[in-house]
């Protein structure tokens, strides 16, 4: 499986704020997710990130609020804009090696409050 | 879309006894159905999965069953150790999803001594 590593590991910010994630990868892999996780809940995935271009929303989720990017094979990066306590979660970052092949494999996430 | 379901929510067994935590997906050409296991404050791990050419797929203590006509699959777990305890969440992809995994809603497992 790859390494993944994800920075901030935690985080408190103010509402209105916003928050950039990073999740690298040691090599080179076809998709990349992003996940929120609730507290006590499943994980919800809020979108793919594409490499060169944009990311691909689930439904309840939108670019302005989520902005993403994917520059190359092995980072990206989650932006949670104008937060609000609701924005309180835990989000990680999946990576799926070859397209198809199925296994995902989750980052160890970022814990994000929102005071 | 693709739904999953998974039962029980919580589940308690002794050490040394056998668990089982069962999901049904709603789409039929969902074709790969993994299950993590997630202990508190970590990451959820991948520890066992199974396609959908195949009806059951054995790791150790761990198996899975697949039922592509009842659309449902099963996790089993031997001889339970309280290493065991953790949240457990399947997960299923449909062929035409993107590769998107649609997890369930996770079951508490308590292996008592």
């Amino acid at each position: 499986s790859a390494v993944i590593s994800q920075k901030p590991s935690r985080d408190i910010c103010q509402r209105g704020t916003s928050l950039t994630i990073q999740c690298q990868v040691d090599s080179q892999v076809t998709m990349m997710f992003w996940y929120r996780q609730q507290p006590g809940q499943s994980l919800t995935l809020i979108a793919t990130a594409n490499q060169g271009s944009e990311a691909t929303y689930e439904s309840g989720f939108v670019i302005d609020k989520f902005p993403i990017s994917r520059p190359n094979l092995t980072f990206s990066t989650l932006t949670v804009s104008n937060m609000s306590p609701e924005d309180s979660s835990i989000y990680l970052c999946s990576v799926e090696r070859s397209s198809g092949v199925g296994e995902q494999y989750f980052g160890p996430g970022t814990r994000l409050t929102v005071t | 879309g693709e739904n999953v379901e998974q039962h029980p929510s919580t589940l308690s067994v002794q050490e040394g006894d056998s668990a089982v935590i069962k999901c049904t997906y709603s789409d039929s050409a969902s074709n790969y159905f993994p299950w993590y296991k997630q202990e508190l404050g970590k990451r959820p791990q991948l520890i066992i999965d199974i396609r959908s050419n195949v009806g059951e797929k054995k790791d150790q203590r761990i198996a899975v069953t697949l039922n592509k006509t009842a659309k449902h699959f099963s996790l089993h777990i031997t001889e339970t150790q309280p290493e065991d305890s953790a949240v457990y969440f399947c997960a299923a992809r449909f062929t035409g999803g993107g590769n998107k995994l649609t997890f369930g809603t996770g079951t508490q497992l308590k292996v008592e001594l």
